[in-house]
């Protein structure tokens, strides 16, 4: 079955930019999506349809997907973006596959 | 402003089934334009998809857990259920349920989550 894989963690200093990867075969055919997930909080959509930000979503959040890899950007990132960060998209051998999750630390 | 609520048993013991309801409010769940989904997260572990369902009662389900569930609509209430049998201790999760915008075209689809509910911790324990 498809898999999506994303690097454990991710660390970096307020008003730097943060990227998270997320890789799968032939990712760019697929529509990628992003959500965000606080500690104890259930998760939020940044980023669907590999770059479009839902109503609400700050400006700092993007998406881009190229062959195998889609890349989450912030830009500038903030204390309060300290997050999990899943991946998502849909393959027809499971329908809906989430990845594993990156830990976004803000030093 | 769209709600989902999760509600059921927190307590479910091994082998029995497990069932949850989501009840919508602020919109419809006859909406066409939007299928409704539950995801689960094991505690300290990533989310895992559990299944969709059309109003119409159109269903997918991930194909490790199709055996085990079933989802269901009640449109006149709102309101979506999971059950999923022969629970075990792998089930034990904080369960979501969610509605999942998105299309189809090209061979391809896009599928989002753009609502979720607040979660409810199902323990499988005796």
């Amino acid at each position: 079955s498809y898999e999506l894989t994303q690097p454990p963690s991710v660390s970096v200093s307020p008003g730097q930019t943060a990227s998270f990867t997320c890789s799968g075969d032939k990712l760019v055919r697929k529509f990628v999506s992003w959500y965000q997930q606080k500690p104890g909080q259930s998760p939020v959509l940044v980023i669907y349809q590999h770059s479009k930000r839902p109503s609400g979503i700050p400006e700092r959040f993007s998406g881009s997907t190229s062959g195998n890899t889609a890349t989450l950007t912030i830009s500038g990132t903030q204390a309060i973006d300290e997050a999990d960060y899943y991946c998502q998209a849909w393959d027809s051998s499971i329908y809906v596959v989430f990845g594993g999750g990156t830990k976004l630390t803000v030093l | 402003q769209l709600l989902l609520q999760e509600s059921g048993p927190g307590l479910v013991k091994p082998s029995e089934t497990l069932s949850l309801t989501c009840t919508v409010s602020g919109g419809s769940i006859s909406n066409t334009a939007y299928f409704w989904g539950w995801i689960r997260q094991p505690p300290g572990k990533g989310l895992e998809w559990v299944g969709s369902i059309f109003y119409s009662a159109t269903t997918y389900y991930n194909p490790s857990l199709e055996s085990r569930v079933t989802l269901s609509v009640d449109t006149s209430k709102n309101q979506f259920s999971l059950r999923l049998s022969s629970v075990t201790a792998a089930d034990t999760a904080v369960y979501y349920c969610a509605r999942r915008g998105g299309f189809c075209s090209g061979g391809s689809c896009s599928f989002h989550f753009d609502s979720w509910g607040q979660g409810t911790l199902v323990t499988v324990s005796t």
